[in-house]
């Protein structure tokens, strides 16, 4: 059964910082893993999609790494902005059509 | 076009009520989906329909029940709800055949049970 961890569940940051965003999944046998935005009361937002055969992705200040040999996916932001401010989540399809999500980091990026 | 509407964005109905929730996607996409998301929770999944049949149901209660008239639209029929269903229902697409396999979702409907 594939289980995604996203840690820490919170994280603060003053803005300009660079940060990384963690998704560990114990199943290395996926095909592709996508990354989300989720603003508070909003639909989720699809960031960045980086297929098996990709080892990262990247979509202006946004880059996202992936691993499947050690079951980890990062996601980089630059140059953090207050505008930055949401909830990330990770998942990753299964062969019957479903996506098993991380519980998701919420973000706060302060002035 | 890359869109998932869903309609309404906000719904307040009674335990007596029956009420609809409309999804629409134009990508072509053959499987879509609709996820309860409670606040501070990632998505739970509902059901998922595969070119227009019911693939997946998640044991969810009969209150809710799923309609795929078309690849198009998805409808999610309510009735006789519970305040705990209260909640973010959202609605995704995916092309399960496309290279990249991305999942698009909506902006969810807000459902209050009162």
């Amino acid at each position: 059964k594939q289980e995604v961890t996203q840690i820490p569940a919170a994280l603060s940051v003053p803005e300009g910082e660079n940060l990384v965003l963690n998704c560990s999944f114990t199943d290395s046998a996926i095909y592709n893993l996508q990354w989300f935005r989720q603003d508070p009361g909003k639909g989720l937002t699809s960031l960045l999609l980086i297929q098996s055969s990709q080892r990262e992705q990247t979509s202006g200040r946004l880059n996202a790494s992936l691993d499947k040999s050690s079951g980890r996916s990062t996601l980089y932001i630059a140059a953090s902005q207050p505008g930055d401010s949401a909830t990330y989540l990770c998942a990753v399809p299964r062969a019957n059509s479903k996506l098993t999500f991380g519980k998701g980091i919420t973000l706060s990026v302060r002035p | 076009d890359t869109e998932v509407t869903q309609t309404p964005k906000h719904l307040v109905m009674g335990m007596t009520n029956k009420k609809s929730l409309k999804c629409e996607q134009h990508m072509g996409h053959r499987a879509m989906y609709w996820y309860k998301q409670k606040a501070k929770k990632p998505p739970e999944l509902m059901f998922v329909y595969s070119y227009e049949k019911l693939s997946i149901n998640e044991s969810v209660p009969s209150r809710f029940s799923p309609e795929c008239p078309n690849s198009s639209l998805l409808n999610l029929h309510l009735h006789a709800l519970q305040p705990e269903d209260s909640a973010l229902y959202l609605c995704a697409s995916r092309d399960l055949f496309s290279r990249t396999d991305e999942a698009f979702f909506g902006q969810g409907t807000r459902l209050t049970v009162v």
